[in-house]
């Protein structure tokens, strides 16, 4: 069974880069699959952050496309996100999944369990 | 402010039908057959439960469906049950390759 699994700090300082990796078990991050990160504000909505195909595509929400880098490690089964330029907006829960559905923004299953980061000094 | 609106809450008696809207635009809901419903309980990760509009995943009850209508999606929970009681969030592609999300029911069983 596909599990994903997130890590990385779990505080970041303004104005750095947060930097996450998703180790993916039970599967190959490389076997034709997208992967892609969602994030989610304490006790606010979802937000798709963007998603990587297995071919090194990757597709961003605007919103955020200028400060995102997602990328992937087959070797490793492991796929990363940075983000850079961070605020207070960008504490969330962030969350690593598996796009459904043939393409990169379908429907979302797995989810990884999630790993908080805050922002702040 | 999400790009999908959603009531903030709903709510019903056991055995009862609900039914949660998610309204969108010509550009996401409207445009496209890729609404798909998450169920996210308290501490815990989201979890599919309605995909393509209306179809379900393998191991998700028959109590849950989906459907369309120009610019609104809906999500009807039948025979509701205690365990039913969680957030959920409506989603759907957007144009260019964007992913949109409503802000979130608050599904409560009375």
């Amino acid at each position: 069974q596909l599990q994903l699994q997130e890590s990385g700090p779990g505080l970041v300082t303004p104005s750095e880069t947060l930097s996450l990796t998703c180790t993916v078990s039970g599967g190959s991050s490389s076997s034709r699959n997208y992967w892609g990160w969602i994030r989610q504000p304490p006790g606010k909505g979802l937000e798709w952050i963007g998603t990587i195909y297995y071919t090194g595509t990757t597709y961003y929400n605007p919103s955020l496309k200028s400060r995102v880098t997602i990328s992937e490690d087959a070797s490793k089964n492991q796929l990363s996100l940075r983000l850079s330029s961070v605020t207070a907006a960008d504490t969330a829960v962030y969350y690593c999944v598996r796009p459904q559905g043939g393409f990169c923004c379908n429907w979302f299953d797995p989810w990884g369990q999630g790993t908080l980061v805050t922002v702040s000094s | 402010q999400s790009a999908l609106t959603q009531p903030p809450s709903a709510s019903g008696s056991p055995g009862q039908s609900v039914t949660i809207s998610c309204t969108g635009t010509s550009s996401d809901i409207g445009g496209y057959n890729y609404v798909s419903w998450y169920q996210q309980h308290p501490g815990k990760a989201p979890k599919v439960m309605i995909y393509e509009v209306s179809k379900r995943p393998s191991g998700v009850p028959d109590r849950f469906s989906g459907s369309k209508s120009g610019n609104t999606a809906s999500l009807t929970v039948s025979g509701l049950q205690a365990e039913d009681e969680a957030e959920y969030y409506c989603s759907s592609y957007a144009a260019s390759n964007n992913v949109e999300f409503g802000g979130g029911t608050k599904l409560t069983v009375l």
